[in-house]
């Protein structure tokens, strides 16, 4: 079983929709996390990091549910720029910053 | 300001012959990580490394694969005898402080490394 597991997708919606994706972690221990976007042949950039209480930035929401190992992300409004892979990433709990990322989820917005 | 560097950005090479990946973290940073990305895979830990020494080779996938860091800044990975399933994109990422499990870490453009 992968650590991090996510819907490989793809997720095909039209702008203005709204999108969730969802991810599950195997390490209860696990510390910290993470949603990473990543555009075609292009490096992770980090969207925004996960904590328990919920956070939002903008069109996106992430979640965090510690007692199921379960991280989601909500994207209202989709832009055609939203257009990529997300990727649920978690820390590893070694006392530092290893980063274990699942497979990603494609979302393609389309007109 | 710069951002994380690697070279080359992509590398074309027979099989059984060694490569060498560079990577120039952000000035300052002490935390440099590589991962590897394969086609259609997500990304794989390979190496950490905080400041010259590496506490945790663990994803390092066979003896062929090393990497060093000298002077707290630049780093090598370098892969011998290379063989195709090592084709995939070898991402550097940084991070400022004593990679803690909060920090940011800030990804190069990968070198996408092609083996015949």
């Amino acid at each position: 079983r992968k650590e991090v597991e996510q819907d490989p997708g793809p997720f095909n919606v039209p702008e203005g929709a709204t999108v969730a994706f969802n991810c599950t972690y195997s390490n209860s221990a696990s510390q910290s996390f993470f949603w990473y976007r990543q555009d075609c042949r292009k490096e992770p950039k980090l969207l925004m990091s996960v904590y328990s209480s919920g956070n939002e930035d903008g069109r996106f929401t992430a979640q965090l549910n510690r007692a199921s190992q379960y991280i989601s992300l909500l994207i209202r409004d989709s832009k055609l720029s939203d257009s990529a892979t997300y990727l649920c990433v978690v820390s590893s709990s070694g006392g530092y910053n290893k980063l274990i990322f699942g497979a990603g989820t494609r979302l393609a917005v389309h007109p | 300001g710069a951002g994380v560097s690697q070279s080359p950005s992509n590398k074309v090479t027979e099989k059984g012959k060694d490569v060498e990946l560079r990577c120039d973290p952000i000035s300052g940073h002490t935390a440099l990580y590589w991962y590897r990305q394969s086609l259609g895979q997500g990304l794989e830990f390979l190496i950490y490394f905080q400041g010259n020494s590496a506490p945790d080779k663990s994803g390092l996938p066979s003896d062929r694969f090393s990497a060093e860091r000298t002077g707290g800044s630049v780093s090598t990975l370098t892969i011998q005898r290379t063989q195709q399933e090592d084709s995939a994109v070898y991402l550097c990422a940084s991070s400022p402080k004593r990679g803690l499990a909060e920090e940011t870490q800030y990804f190069g453009p990968g070198t996408r490394l092609l083996v015949l």
